[in-house]
């Protein structure tokens, strides 16, 4: 019953340093995102996996980096934090993207919370 | 662009109160709408959705009908609870048959408080 795991759950780094964020999902899922949520913002879109072996940009990608290592993982990876990277990262899945019906529900995982000091 | 303007919070209530929390749209063609909630320390949790207009999604008391005329969604329950406390997200999505052509947009969210 895991659903979305994300790890870890809390990061703190220095501006400069990398880091990558985990997810794996367990529902066989086709599709998978990673989320930033800010204050007074809500969720940006950073990159998305439609289907394994893809990935597409988002609305915020800049400064970071995702793989699709197979079908349950989505990892994004922040080559060189900066301050402005201190945020909650939000991973989630769905069966598929787009389409009708309950195919593009996405299903989020509990968040990682990083500051870049 | 598409775009999702929900009411700014906080909100606070008391228990039993009667909640709306407005929620509009802008897009182009026909999107699915949906709420998602947020409780503290967690995940988004899908709270109920509808996918076409007038259709009505309603889960755990919470309701939301889609008005395509006035371009809105907005969530209502008519008795809050002590445990309803959490920030709620009003979201749009297309459907364009899968594939890349996909995109969730997220209103930035209103947080509710209900008061014992």
């Amino acid at each position: 019953n895991a659903g979305v795991t994300q790890t870890p759950k809390f990061q703190v780094l220095k501006t400069g340093q990398s880091m990558t964020l985990q997810c794996a999902q367990d529902m066989n899922h086709n599709s998978m995102y990673w989320y930033r949520q800010d204050p007074g913002m809500g969720l940006r879109l950073i990159y998305y996996s439609a289907s394994e072996g893809t990935t597409d940009k988002g609305e915020v990608p800049n400064g970071y980096n995702v793989s699709r290592l197979n079908k349950r993982e989505f990892s994004l990876r922040l080559e060189s934090a900066a301050p402005s990277q201190t945020s909650v990262y939000f991973c989630a899945s769905s069966v598929q993207a787009g389409g009708p019906g309950a195919k593009n529900i996405q299903y989020f995982g509990a968040g990682t919370r990083l500051s870049v000091l | 662009g598409d775009s999702v303007t929900q009411m700014e919070g906080p909100v606070t209530l008391s228990e039993e109160a009667f909640l709306t929390i407005n929620c509009t749209y802008t897009a182009t063609g026909y999107p699915s709408l949906f709420w998602y909630v947020q409780y503290p320390g967690e995940g988004l949790q899908l709270l109920l959705k509808a996918t076409k207009a007038d259709d009505k999604g309603s889960n755990k008391g919470f309701e939301a009908t889609y008005r395509k005329e006035t371009t809105s969604f907005h969530l209502e329950k008519g008795s809050v609870q002590v445990s309803d406390s959490a920030v709620y997200f009003c979201a749009l999505s297309y459907s364009l048959g899968g594939g890349s052509n996909y995109k969730l947009t997220f209103g930035k969210g209103t947080l509710l408080t209900v008061n014992p």
